[in-house]
C-alpha cells in the first residue's frame, strides 16, 4: 500500500545549527512535492513546492531535494531560529487528472533551543 | 483577501447529534478540500471539489458524513450521526486547481463529540 513516512519523533537542535527533516514514500510514483509548516492550533501554511524533473528547490533558508530513485525528500533549515519550531510536513501529488489533490505524511515536530 | 473561513472554531455536542461544519473558500479558487487532523492518523483528506463537483470522497469514512458545495462560495462537511471516534480537528482548504498549487488551510473546527 502507499506510505509516507516522516520521522514521528520531534528534532530537537540548538539555534544556529541546520534542521534536516526526511520525508520517504513508498508504492507511489509523485509527479510533485510540498512542505508545509503547521503551528500548534492553527492550519499548514505552504512553504516550497519541488517538482520530480528538479534535484533542489531553495527558498530563503529553506532547501528542499528530491530524489526519486530514493523515493525521498530532505527539508533542510538552515541557521536556524527558535521561531522555526513548529511541525513540518510533506505532502505528495500526482499528474493523474485528479487536480492538486495531495497525500500528507504524519509531520515532524522541529524544537530550535535559544 | 481574509483566506479560507470556517465556522464554528469550536463544537462540543453529543454522541448521536447532527454536526455541521462550514467552510467559505478565497475568492476564485475552483478547488476545495475538507480534511481530518488527528494525532493517530495525522491529516486525512477526506473529500474533494473542482469546480464545485466532487471528484474524490474515497477518504469519507462512512455514510454518516456528507459535503455539499451548492457554489463556489460555500461548503458544509455534515456528521449524522455523530460517534466519540468522530473527534478531530477538521479543516477546509482551497487552492486554483493545477497539478503542483498551494493549498491554503482555514483555522479548522475543533470537534468534540461526547
Amino acid at each position: 500500500s502507499q506510505k509516507i513516512e516522516q520521522n514521528s519523533e520531534a528534532l530537537n537542535i540548538q539555534e544556529g545549527k541546520t534542521a534536516t527533516l526526511t520525508c520517504n514514500y513508498t508504492n507511489y510514483s509523485p509527479a510533485y512535492l510540498q512542505w508545509y509548516r503547521q503551528d500548534p492550533g492553527r492550519g499548514p501554511v505552504f512553504l516550497l513546492l519541488i517538482r520530480e524533473n528538479e534535484k533542489e528547490k531553495r527558498k530563503e533558508r529553506l532547501k528542499v531535494t528530491f530524489d526519486t530513485t530514493l523515493k525521498q525528500s530532505l527539508f533542510h533549515i538552515t541557521a536556524s531560529q527558535p521561531a522555526d519550531s513548529a511541525t513540518y510536513l510533506c505532502a505528495l501529488g500526482t499528474n493523474n487528472n485528479a487536480g492538486n489533490m495531495l497525500t500528507f505524511g504524519g509531520g515532524t515536530r522541529l524544537m530550535v533551543k535559544p | 483577501d481574509a483566506g479560507v473561513i470556517q465556522s464554528p472554531r469550536h463544537e462540543v455536542t453529543e454522541m448521536g447529534q447532527e454536526v455541521t461544519l462550514r467552510c467559505k473558500p478565497i475568492s476564485g479558487h475552483n478547488s476545495l478540500f475538507w480534511y481530518r487532523q488527528t494525532m493517530m492518523r495525522g491529516l486525512e483528506l477526506l473529500i474533494y471539489f473542482n469546480n464545485n463537483v466532487p471528484i474524490d470522497d474515497s477518504g469519507m469514512p462512512e455514510d454518516r458524513f456528507s459535503a455539499k458545495m451548492p457554489n463556489a462560495s460555500f461548503s458544509t462537511l455534515k456528521i449524522q450521526p455523530s460517534e466519540p471516534r468522530d473527534s478531530a480537528v477538521y479543516f477546509c482548504a482551497s487552492s486554483l486547481g493545477y497539478p503542483g498549487a498551494e493549498q491554503y488551510f482555514g483555522p479548522g473546527t475543533r470537534l468534540t463529540v461526547t
